[in-house]
């Protein structure tokens, strides 16, 4: 199966500021078919990214997903208090799906 | 809005039967394009796909828990369900109910999740 990793593991930011967030994979991603989720204490986990590079519904545009193969970004450009959350990479394009291992962000 | 309820009981004892519930409110269960999904995330690590069923009838399980998970659903309920047999400390793990998009392949819709302990 795929492994998932992300990086890095924390990311201390202020808002405002810009993340980066990276998720690799073990080989290459069938069909781009990644996705990413934020995850707050206490929530259901919510849909961002699918499709490597497509918004959900409802979700702001401050959010883009990018890359390919076995490379792909989430990028937050400028950071709102609600977005400090741990984020999740999931690729389901070489079954069985599989999660990276989450990347916490946190305010600075 | 579509919503998703875990339910079942918060502690199970090793070699035992984990039961849970899923009751779906907001949308029926008897759509062609999702899939219905249950995932866990045991303490500390990352998110584990358990397994996937759709109304119609199909099931998929992960390879590795397939010999001990039974996935159904009760169409009139409009709720699905897990069973994990002969559960050991490592089941112990947030149980989170989920739909599958099926054709954009992504878990657009979560339930809240339930905290199952397994211990004596």
């Amino acid at each position: 199966e795929i492994v998932l990793t992300q990086s890095p593991g924390t990311l201390s930011l202020s808002p405002g500021e810009r993340a980066t967030l990276s998720c690799r994979a073990s080989q290459s991603v069938g069909s781009n078919f990644l996705a990413w989720y934020q995850h707050k204490p206490g929530q259901a986990p919510r849909l961002l990214i699918y499709g490597a590079a497509s918004r959900a519904t409802g979700i702001p545009d401050r959010f883009s997903g990018s890359g390919s193969g076995t490379d792909f970004t989430l990028t937050i450009s400028r950071l709102e208090p609600e977005d400090f959350a741990v984020y999740y990479c999931q690729q389901y394009g070489n079954p069985p799906q599989t999660f990276g291992q989450g990347t916490k962000v946190e305010i600075q | 809005q579509l919503q998703l309820q875990e339910s079942g009981p918060g502690l199970v004892k090793p070699s035992e039967t984990l039961s849970l519930t899923c009751i779906i409110s907001g949308d029926s269960i008897k759509t062609d394009s999702y899939w219905w999904a249950w995932i866990r995330q045991p303490p500390g690590k990352r998110l584990e796909w358990i397994g996937s069923i759709h109304y119609r009838g199909p099931t998929d399980y992960y390879p590795s828990l397939k010999s001990r998970v039974t996935m159904s659903m009760d169409l009139s309920k409009n709720q699905f369900s897990l069973k994990l047999q002969s559960v050991t400390a490592a089941d112990t793990a947030v149980y989170y109910c989920v739909r599958w998009d099926g054709y954009d392949g992504d878990f657009d819709i979560w339930g809240q999740g339930t905290m199952v302990i397994v211990s004596p």
